[in-house]
């Protein structure tokens, strides 16, 4: 079946540092692949996507690209703020029957320092 | 449109009480997700609706779980005889509309803990 692994957390970095989470899929078909973000009290939100093979998905300076050949889309971002601090969750969908279902990875805390 | 809320944001009960969560979708989306979310875990998919159909259920949604959305609006998912594995975040999210008909919006959740 359908799956996601993403890298385990948490990920403590200092402000201005590169970021990178790992993620992986195993899935069938030709799925989208997402990236959502959990602030601290809040709902998930849609950070970024891609919807088929080499589409790079951006979004507030975090970037990841869906790579087929190594199934993988893993998130970057050049430069992370205190502000980014979150749980980021990577996702994979399929439209099937008219609508699709999310399966995510375990989520990965980031812990911003200054 | 305010987005998608849910009631309660947070629920304790005791093990053996029911329990029953409310959502409401951003209103032209006529596409409803439940999912459940555990502690280090991402969510889990529980059941969809399109429009008040129910369409798929998931095997983690055993039949002391029940849901439902009437006209089409809100939704409804009711624990009964809850166990203390029931605590959890429970998730909606909605799809349709115009702009990005399968984009899911979620809504905050419903934490629920079961003594």
């Amino acid at each position: 079946g359908n799956s996601v692994t993403q890298m385990e957390g948490p990920v403590t970095l200092s402000e201005e540092a590169f970021l990178t989470i790992n993620c992986t899929y195993t899935a069938t078909g030709y799925p989208s692949l997402f990236w959502y973000v959990q602030y601290p009290g809040e709902g998930l939100q849609l950070l970024l996507k891609a919807t088929k093979a080499d589409d790079k998905g951006s979004n507030k300076g975090f970037e990841a690209t869906y790579r087929k050949e190594t199934t993988s889309f893993h998130l970057e971002k050049g430069s992370v703020q205190v502000s980014d601090s979150a749980v980021y969750f990577c996702a994979l969908s399929s439209i099937s029957g008219g609508y699709n279902k999310l399966i995510f990875g375990a989520g990965t805390r980031l812990a911003v320092h200054p | 449109d305010t987005g998608v809320s849910q009631n309660p944001r947070h629920k304790i009960t005791k093990r053996g009480q029911n329990v029953t969560f409310r959502c409401d979708p951003i209103s032209e989306h006529n596409r409803l997700y439940w999912y459940r979310q555990t502690l280090g875990q991402g969510p889990e998919f529980l059941t969809y609706f399109q429009n008040e159909a129910q369409l798929e259920k998931s095997r983690l949604l055993s039949d002391r779980f029940s849901a439902e959305r009437p006209k089409g609006s809100f939704s409804t998912l009711e624990i009964q005889r809850t166990e203390q594995g029931d605590s959890a975040m429970y998730l909606c999210a909605s799809s349709g509309g115009s702009r990005d008909s399968y984009e899911q919006y979620f809504g905050p959740g419903t934490r629920l803990t079961v003594t």
